[in-house]
């Protein structure tokens, strides 16, 4: 594998369900991000971890949980979503947190589709 | 406040033609660094390109090229004798260098398609 890979690719949740979004990349990056990606929205940044640290969670709900165990994967955690929560899940990597001269590489993407 | 403004929501062309991208950006960061995604029915941003703001010299790659002018804040993304695998979305983004430099600010996006 290279790059960024995410799965699963399609996810069908009910809004009781408990589901999981990963993410995995092999560009030897120290920070990931997650962004969710409605339609007619711009991208909306989630959240940053960098090392393994959380850096940045841009006033998601809790509905959502992230956790990041090395610097190669990154999760999202789903429980009890709600309709709205429908959307393009993606993951990206950067060389570091700052990113300043390192461009992110984005992942294929999740669609979420909550019912 | 960071802002990226791409005004043209969908562009349709045929095959052969060139085709410019808009893309006008706000920042008050004295340092940035600007990109261009493309995003294909498959989903997955690739990266095209980043420009960096105290570099103004303009880039072509291949049937790509990229006009970044300071002066009136827009970086331009042209593509010359467009193909059918073409079509995409395509996102103009901004990261600064001030608290928040890993956080990319990205306009709303300019559905490309192009037609046999």
């Amino acid at each position: 594998e290279t790059g960024v890979t995410q799965t699963p690719r399609h996810l069908v949740m009910g809004m009781t369900n408990k589901k999981s979004l990963k993410c995995e990349q092999h560009l030897g990056h120290n920070a990931m991000y997650w962004y969710k990606q409605s339609a007619k929205k711009p991208l909306e940044l989630m959240f940053v971890y960098s090392l393994e640290e959380r850096v940045e969670n841009n006033s998601v709900p809790s509905r959502f949980s992230p956790e990041c165990p090395n610097s190669s994967h990154l999760f999202l955690h789903l429980h009890t979503l709600q309709p709205e929560d429908s959307a393009l899940y993606l993951c990206a990597s950067s060389q570091d947190r700052s990113g300043a001269i390192h461009e992110q590489y984005f992942g294929p993407g999740t669609r979420l589709t909550v019912t | 406040a960071q802002k990226v403004t791409q005004a043209q929501t969908e562009i349709s062309v045929v095959e052969k033609e060139d085709v410019t991208l808009d893309c006008v950006y706000e920042t008050r960061d004295t340092t940035y660094y600007l990109f261009w995604y493309k995003q294909p029915p498959s989903g997955e941003l690739v990266f095209l390109i980043r420009r960096n703001s105290f570099d103004e010299q303009n880039e072509i790659s291949g049937r790509y090229s990229w006009n970044f002018q300071k002066s009136t804040s827009s970086f331009n993304f042209t593509i010359t004798a467009s193909q059918v695998v073409d079509s995409a979305v395509y996102f103009c983004a901004l990261k600064g260098s001030g608290g928040s430099n890993y956080k990319l600010t990205f306009g709303k996006g300019t559905l490309l398609t192009v037609n046999p």
